[in-house]
């Protein structure tokens, strides 16, 4: 199946600081990428759609000065934690369909952010 | 807006036991509907999917079917062994705004199998 990677899994920051949160396809090119936000005991929430070329689409309360994403190739989109504060914590995942327009998500095994 | 409800965890069972774990959902069109697993320590992995109403998603002894009438897509498995003790993700998935299909998540049920 498809590899979705993620860089670093793990990373404590202090607070004002800016983190950047890596999304890699290994074996294949994704046009698309999308960001989640996960909170102990929720549900995945989308953040964001990642387009390669072009700005991000952020969903409805996400504030997209504080979470810059950029996709600049096909196989690598990154989201900037900005001016981290400790109410950002959280495990913040990625995914991306194979296939361009495909309803099939493979998904990286996330970064847990700690923001002290 | 769509979502999805699933039942909360966590889920204890015995090896060979039964499971069900019940999901339901919301949605305004036509969705497809998705079981992800995430193992300890990794990311979620597609287990079953349903494109259309009546469709029945399997894999690994796993089943779901889509029931557009009662909208529900239970998963069921007949003997749950210690290597299914993971987190279960309920998921539809329709288009949004462009060409991009959009994941709702269901909040994840832990199911922990005893040996």
């Amino acid at each position: 199946g498809a590899v979705v990677s993620q860089h670093p899994s793990w990373v404590i920051c202090k607070s004002g600081t800016s983190v950047k949160i890596e999304c890699r396809s290994l074996d294949f090119q994704a046009t698309t990428m999308f960001w989640y936000r996960q909170f102990p005991k929720q549900s995945l929430m989308l953040m964001a759609t990642s387009n390669e070329g072009s700005k991000a689409t952020y969903e409805q309360g996400v504030e997209k000065d504080k979470f810059l994403i950029n996709h600049a190739s096909l196989t690598l989109s990154t989201l900037t934690v900005t001016s981290a504060h400790p109410e950002d914590s959280s495990f913040y995942i990625c995914s991306a369909p194979r296939a361009s327009g495909g309803e099939t998500q493979y998904f990286g095994p996330g970064t847990r952010l700690l923001v002290l | 807006g769509d979502s999805v409800t699933q039942m909360e965890g966590p889920v204890t069972l015995s090896e060979e036991a039964f499971l069900t774990i019940n999901c339901t959902y919301t949605a305004t069109g036509y969705p497809s509907l998705f079981w992800y697993v995430q193992y300890p320590g990794e990311g979620l992995q597609l287990l079953l999917k349903a494109t259309k109403a009546d469709d029945k998603g399997s894999n690994k002894g796993f089943e779901a079917t889509y029931r557009k009438e009662t909208t529900s897509f239970h998963l069921e498995k007949g003997s749950v062994q210690v290597s299914d003790s993971a987190v279960y993700f309920c998921a539809l998935s329709e288009l949004g705004g462009g060409s991009n299909y959009k994941l709702t998540f269901g909040k994840g049920t832990l199911l922990t199998v005893n040996p």
